[in-house]
């Protein structure tokens, strides 16, 4: 059973630039997550999607867009990069148990530096 | 707004040791806490998933406690190993989409 799958594992870009993160969902999975770690930091939430809808956003610009495909995948982009960017990205999957809690599946990552 | 609360922030032990990490949060209205694992650069590992009517769990050498009146969780590692090194997060539901972070306990364990 294929957990969580993020893609890339690393990718270096430069400011000003744009990037597309993409993630798979845990099998079973209908919702995903995606948040930001800065180094020495706790994970940041950026938003999720549930039938290919925005639920909530957190405190995030709008230079972070996304968007989740009828098979529950979904891709996280960023617009006109900051060097402030920089931070591993992670995707978690989860879907609404029985008690109605958000029982969380994290990916492994994606480290984004932006020079 | 629900703020969590990871003490101690780093924390060295030597080998064999039990150990106690702290998490606390404002708002006690929660549905459920994670305790997740993370290595340097990796994904987060879930450990222990306690929901709002549970007191404890465990798993292995872990036991994670919730008191939810109190706004704090304490997970408690027996035993500690080398491979026990890592960051520790406590992770917080409390409905809505988002769950919350604590910023980590970073865990060293001497051989």
């Amino acid at each position: 059973d294929a957990g969580v799958t993020q893609s890339p594992t690393h990718l270096i870009k430069t400011r000003g630039q744009q990037v597309t993160l993409r993630c798979s969902p845990k099998s079973g999975h209908d919702t995903v997550s995606w948040y930001q770690q800065a180094l020495g930091q706790g994970p940041q939430f950026i938003f999720q999607y549930y039938e290919e809808e925005e639920r909530q956003r957190g405190n995030f610009p709008d230079r972070f867009s996304g968007h989740q495909f009828p098979n529950y995948s979904s891709e996280l982009n960023v617009n006109a990069l900051l060097l402030g960017d920089s931070a591993l990205y992670l995707c978690a999957s989860s879907t609404v148990g029985v008690s109605g809690a958000n029982v969380l599946t994290f990916g492994a990552g994606s480290r984004l530096t932006v020079l | 707004k629900q703020e969590v609360t990871q003490i101690p922030a780093a924390l060295s032990v030597p080998e064999g040791e039990n150990l106690v990490l702290n998490c606390s949060f404002t708002d006690s209205a929660i549905y459920n806490l994670q305790w997740f694992r993370q290595d340097p650069g990796k994904g987060l590992t879930s450990l222990l998933l306690i929901q709002s009517s549970q007191r404890e769990q465990t798993s292995g050498r872990l036991n994670a406690s919730l008191d939810k009146s109190s706004g704090r969780s304490t997970l408690y590692i027996a035993a500690s190993q080398p491979g026990d090194s890592a960051t520790y997060l406590c992770a917080v539901y409390g409905g809505g989409f988002k769950t919350i972070f604590g910023a980590g306990t970073r865990l060293f364990v001497k051989a």
